[in-house]
C-alpha cells in the first residue's frame, strides 16, 4: 500500500513565523503536491513537482514556497505565516501511470 | 482551464438506499481522468473510483459504479446499498492526461447515511 506521512497532525504558529510542513511518501512517486482545503473552496492546488528539485506552481502559490531534495520527500515553507494561511494542508503523491493521487492524513494549520 | 462543479452541497439518505452524487465538468482537453475521493470525518481523503476519458465503460468498484457521460461531461457517482461508513465528504475530481498536473476538485458533497 502506498504511504504518504505528513510531519504534523495539527500545528498552531504565530503570525511572521517561518512554517515548514513535511512530507514523505515510500512509493517512489515521481510526482508531489501540496493542496489546501477551505470550507466551501474544496482543494486547491499550491504547487507541485515531477521530480527531485523540479517545482511548478498550481493555482495559488503566492506566499508558499518549496523544496524537493529527494525524491521521497516535499515540503511546504510559509516564508511567514499570515493568518489568511490557516487551512488544512493535503499532500498527495502520485506515479507517472494512472494518475491517481494518494493522500496523506493532512495538517491543520492554525496560525494566530 | 477546467472547471469541476459539484450541484449538490448536502445529501442524506437512509441506510441500505442506492444514492447518486452528481459531477459536472468542463474542458477542452480530449486525454483525461476523472475520479471520485471520500473525506470520512478522520479528513484522510480515500479514492473511490477512477475513470479513463478514452473508455467508454463506466467503472465499477464493489457497491460503487459511476455514469460517465462525456459529450455531457458528466461523472456521476452511484452508491449501491449505503452504509453508515459512506457517511463522508464525496469530491469530484479531474486531471489531463499526458502531464504531471494536479487535479482540479468540485467543492464536494456531504452525503449523510441515516440508520
Amino acid at each position: 500500500d502506498v504511504k504518504v506521512t505528513q510531519s504534523s497532525r495539527y500545528l498552531v504558529k504565530r503570525t511572521g513565523e517561518k512554517v515548514f510542513l513535511e512530507c514523505v511518501q515510500d512509493m517512489d512517486h515521481e510526482n508531489m503536491f501540496w493542496y489546501r482545503q477551505d470550507p466551501g473552496l474544496g482543494l486547491r492546488l499550491i504547487y507541485f513537482s515531477y521530480d527531485v528539485k523540479m517545482k511548478e506552481k498550481g493555482d495559488i502559490p503566492e506566499g508558499y514556497s518549496v523544496s524537493r531534495e529527494k525524491k521521497e520527500r516535499f515540503s511546504l515553507i510559509l516564508e511567514s505565516a499570515s493568518t489568511n494561511q490557516t487551512s488544512m494542508y493535503l499532500c498527495a503523491s502520485s506515479s507517472g501511470q494512472g494518475w491517481e493521487q494518494y493522500f496523506g492524513p493532512g495538517t491543520r494549520l492554525t496560525v494566530t | 482551464a477546467q472547471t469541476v462543479t459539484q450541484s449538490q452541497p448536502e445529501m442524506s439518505v437512509q441506510e441500505a438506499e442506492t444514492v447518486t452524487l452528481s459531477c459536472t465538468y468542463d474542458t477542452s482537453e480530449n486525454n483525461y481522468y476523472l475520479f471520485w475521493y471520500k473525506q470520512p470525518p478522520s479528513r484522510q481523503m480515500i479514492l473511490v473510483i477512477r475513470q479513463e476519458a478514452y473508455k467508454q465503460q463506466n467503472a465499477t468498484e464493489n457497491r460503487f459504479s459511476v455514469n460517465f457521460q462525456k459529450a455531457a461531461k458528466s461523472f456521476s457517482l452511484k452508491i449501491s446499498d449505503s452504509q453508515l461508513g459512506d457517511t463522508a465528504m464525496y469530491f469530484c475530481a479531474f486531471i489531463r492526461g499526458g502531464g504531471a498536473d494536479g487535479l482540479t476538485f468540485g467543492k464536494g458533497t456531504h452525503l449523510i447515511i441515516q440508520p
